[in-house]
């Protein structure tokens, strides 16, 4: 099964910071990497597919790149509602596996 | 709208059964592939399991193979997952989930059913 590695694993920044989240997997994956977000108690929601790909609804502060065994999420002008743990996978073969999350906090 | 609908959750005693339902709207369900995934109570995101559109193509992770079985009735825009033999490390939020048409996994995830496998 593919590994996938998270880091940092939570994070504290404030209202209108640039983060970055970084994702790695054990194998090479081409481009078959997706980002989701949730907030306590909801289901996740989609922000990016193939890597780079913004979901249909998601802001344009959301971004994604990387390709093969290296990704990373970056999120500019942090605003509160983007407070949330955020999810990387990968989708190149199966079983599909999720990084361990990064929790996003307000300092 | 798309919408998914997840029920059947409950409190099970190890070693029990339950079918979990996930009722589509909004879209054409037979011409998407659907997914299960899991959160235990405190944890990450854990993919339980795959089927394609027309159920022919069926995938599980290691963890539940031989004892779930996911399954769909096309007529009905519905989903399902059959769990047996359940254990205290099944208990969990159970979110039905999506994939995009265009090739990418889950676009839109249901509301999620709670499982607690408890004595």
């Amino acid at each position: 099964d593919i590994q996938m590695t998270q880091s940092p694993s939570s994070l504290s920044a404030s209202v209108g910071d640039r983060v970055t989240i970084t994702c790695r997997a054990s194998q090479g994956i081409s481009n078959y990497l997706a980002w989701f977000q949730q907030k306590p108690g909801k289901a996740p929601k989609s922000l990016i597919y193939a890597a780079s790909s913004l979901q249909s609804g998601v802001p344009s502060k959301f971004s994604g790149s990387g390709s093969g065994t290296d990704f990373t999420l970056t999120i500019s002008s942090l605003q509160p509602e983007d407070f949330a743990t955020y999810y990387c996978q990968q989708y190149n073969s199966y079983p599909f596996t999720f990084g361990q999350g990064t929790r996003l906090e307000i300092k | 709208e798309v919408q998914l609908v997840e029920s059947g959750g409950g409190l099970v005693q190890p070693g029990g059964s339950l079918r979990l339902s996930c009722a589509a709207s909004g879209f054409t369900f037979s011409s998407y592939e659907m997914n299960w995934v899991r959160q235990a109570p405190g944890k990450g995101l854990e993919w339980v399991s795959y089927i394609s559109s027309s159920g022919s193509t069926i995938y599980y992770a290691d963890s539940v193979k031989g004892r779930f079985t996911i399954s769909r009735d096309n007529a009905k825009n519905s989903l399902y997952l059959q769990m047996n033999s359940l254990r205290a490390e099944d208990t969990a939020v159970y979110y039905c989930a999506r994939d995009r048409s265009s090739g990418g996994p889950h676009d839109y995830w249901g509301q999620g059913t709670l499982v607690t496998v408890s004595s």
